[in-house]
């Protein structure tokens, strides 16, 4: 079975301080992983994803993520937020051979001027 | 490009009627995916055609969700009879053939049964 786990459904952040959304999974298997983000009536737009070739993942935005296969962890950074950063954040989890994709529960991220 | 097109944006419906929703991928993407968010739950898959083909559809609720794709192009859901519990947003994705290609989302339907 695979899940994913959000650990802060919202986050808080000052504008130009950095950003960290955190996300662990549990896979029996090389999971897909990925980072959505979703803002105000918009549909869901892939920020970056890991498919084993590298650890550390760039994304759009400034946005990367690294994965920690011993901590199970995906967790999203972005060194310095911007008010246009506001939005809800999904990691997401896919099995190798399954297209399905299982979704966190989100964490809506806030930027304060 | 044209992205992933739903229809409509918002749909209020009163309980045990039928409301139908549509879908027009990214032209050329052979497949198609439902996704829904009830309130205050994950999105949570529903199913996905390649092409016309249903190739897996575990994540449909129960038998008043009929979902189609006649043609290999657009694709429709029906809630027939809609239950207060179906409200939520409706996703619809759709990406390549080509295995490990990113999935694009649509804006969603927005779903309300009273």
């Amino acid at each position: 079975a695979q899940s994913v786990t959000q650990l802060d459904s919202h986050v808080s952040v000052s504008e130009g301080t950095p950003v960290l959304l955190r996300c662990n999974y549990s896979s029996s298997y090389s999971p897909s992983l990925f980072w959505y983000v979703q803002h105000p009536n918009k549909g869901l737009q892939l920020l970056l994803k890991y498919t084993s070739a590298a650890t550390l993942v760039k994304g759009i935005n400034g946005f990367e993520a690294e994965f920690k296969k011993s901590e199970t962890s995906f967790h999203l950074t972005k060194p310095s937020a911007h008010m246009s950063d506001a939005a809800e954040y999904f990691c997401v989890v896919s099995l190798t051979g399954r297209r399905a994709l299982t979704f966190g529960s989100g964490t809506r991220l806030q930027v304060q001027p | 490009e044209a992205g992933v097109t739903q229809f409509p944006s918002h749909s209020v419906i009163e309980k045990g009627q039928t409301v139908t929703l549509r879908c027009d991928p990214i032209s050329g993407h052979d497949n198609l995916y439902w996704y829904r968010r009830v309130m205050g739950k994950e999105i949570k898959f529903l199913l996905h055609f390649v092409k016309e083909s249903k190739q897996d559809e575990s994540g449909m609720p129960n038998n008043r969700f009929l979902a189609e794709r006649t043609g290999g192009t657009y694709s429709t859901l029906k809630v027939q009879p809609a239950e207060l519990e179906d409200s939520g947003v409706y996703f619809c994705a759709s990406s390549h053939r080509d295995r490990g290609s990113p999935l694009h989302f649509g804006n969603g339907t927005r779903l309300t049964v009273t």
